[in-house]
């Protein structure tokens, strides 16, 4: 399995809160990219990164930020939780990006009450 | 218009059948095409990559027509095991899109 890891895996949150989600991997890939997974609209983007401090938006990242400082690490965060942001959150790591596959995180569950 | 759709579903078949999952794609400069598997409250993982000549791994076929923009996915000889969500995803630039997915039950 590629080496990826999110923390926390489950989370609960008050509506307001900043939150922010952690994807770790090992494998020294350059494209990160962080996706919201909700019944119905299946697997759908909110930002990506190419390299350290590079970044771009996805189709849904209005209430979200990201940040590369390092190769390992690409941060997720909501700014100011709402319950719409309920959901599960799945980081994906690939070599070269759209040219091969991509691997999973084991996801991380976020519900905002 | 969503960049990669697909049928969602159900699919509920009995083990040994054949089944076929069919998905278009909406951009023909989409590059790459891909078939990954979920398990219920797991991630996706990578079943098998999609090519043009079509390509085999055990008892699934996956193939791309590129002219029509859709791919396929065909399991022979379906097992309990298959039982998952497979979901479809097309390529382009550096995003991968990904269909609903289509759920599939094998049953005994």
């Amino acid at each position: 399995d590629a080496g990826i890891t999110q923390s926390p895996r489950h989370k609960v949150t008050e509506t307001g809160t900043p939150v922010t989600l952690r994807c770790h991997q090992t494998e020294n890939h350059r494209y990160m990219y962080w996706y919201r997974q909700d019944p119905g609209h299946g697997l759908r983007l909110i930002h990506y990164s190419y390299g350290v401090k590079d970044t771009d938006k996805g189709e849904v990242s209005d209430g979200y930020s990201v940040s590369r400082s390092k190769t390992e690490d690409f941060l997720l965060t909501l700014e100011s939780a709402t319950s719409s942001q309920t959901s599960v959150y799945f980081c994906a790591i690939s070599p070269e990006g759209g040219v091969t596959e991509a691997f999973f995180g084991q996801g991380t569950r976020l519900t905002v009450v | 218009r969503k960049e990669v759709e697909q049928d969602p579903g159900p699919f509920n078949v009995p083990e040994g059948a054949t089944v076929a999952f069919n998905c278009t794609y909406s951009n023909s400069a989409s590059q790459s095409f891909f078939w990954y598997r979920q398990d219920c409250r797991k991630e996706p993982k990578l079943l098998m990559s999609v090519y043009s000549s079509g390509n085999e791994d055990g008892r699934f076929t996956a193939q791309l027509n590129r002219a029509s923009q859709y791919i396929s996915l065909l399991i022979r000889d379906s097992k309990l095991s298959d039982s998952a969500t497979y979901l479809c995803v097309g390529t382009t630039g550096n995003q991968f899109y990904f269909g609903t997915g289509t759920s599939l039950t094998v049953i005994p």
